[in-house]
């Protein structure tokens, strides 16, 4: 069981927006804006799309934004494309430590 | 550019010491980043094993925390992962990463490699 909850599977149509939530406690995701998220596609490496929350690497398509409020962060990715289609993990700092989610699979409809 | 290169036995035996390299290339070891290791069981998600600073500071996963160790060779631009007394549950692929020191952010993965725990 992942220290971080996200949804396993969300799926949208092209064009559409779909948000991904990344659920921790106060001991991770509440205490520190050190939140990322990875693209992975299955026999790649991940990919970075979102660090400190909300900010994103330089490359990275403005499609991807992400949000944090609470225990809980977020990861919207709009005009969904068929190359969104890939699983997607949340990663919080966590006191000495590091914890993911246990990914979410995004299927392009 | 950054690379990232696992190398080591792809079979371990139950109760071994799991050992894998990673060679970094395109960047020194000994800039400010932490060097990290990740696995993926098979079918499963993500799970960070542990950090590593160039100066030898290590941060590790509170679960594996009493079976493993990181070390770093900076003459020859490596770190290394040894887990202990391996079980089938520690079947997966392993992954070596570079991870901004302030953000703690991984901007680049090593490949992977598969580490089958069989007799």
């Amino acid at each position: 069981q992942s220290a971080l909850t996200q949804p396993a599977s969300v799926s949208g149509s092209p064009g559409q927006s779909i948000t991904i939530s990344c659920t921790g406690t106060s001991s991770n995701v509440g205490s520190y804006n050190l939140v990322s998220w990875y693209q992975h596609h299955p026999g790649k490496a991940p990919k970075l799309i979102i660090y400190e929350a909300n900010k994103r690497p330089s490359g990275v398509s403005d499609r991807f934004s992400g949000s944090r409020s609470g225990n809980t962060a977020s990861l919207t990715v709009s005009g969904l494309q068929a190359e969104d289609e890939a699983d997607y993990y949340c990663c919080s700092y966590a006191t000495r430590s590091i914890v993911f989610g246990g990914g979410t699979k995004v299927t392009v409809l | 550019q950054v690379q990232l290169q696992e190398s080591g036995p792809g079979l371990v035996k139950p109760s071994q010491t799991l050992s894998l390299t990673c060679t970094v290339s395109g960047a020194s070891i000994s800039s400010n980043y932490y060097w990290s290791w990740v696995r993926q069981h098979p079918g499963k998600g993500l799970e960070w094993i542990g950090y590593i600073y160039h100066s030898g500071s290590t941060y590790y996963n509170p679960s594996l925390k009493s079976r493993v160790s990181l070390s770093v060779d900076t003459s020859k631009n490596q770190f290394s992962l040894k887990l202990r007394s391996v079980t089938a549950a520690d079947t997966a692929v392993y992954s070596c990463a570079r991870v901004w020191f302030r953000e703690l952010a991984i901007d680049y993965w090593g490949q992977g490699t598969l580490v089958t725990v069989s007799s």
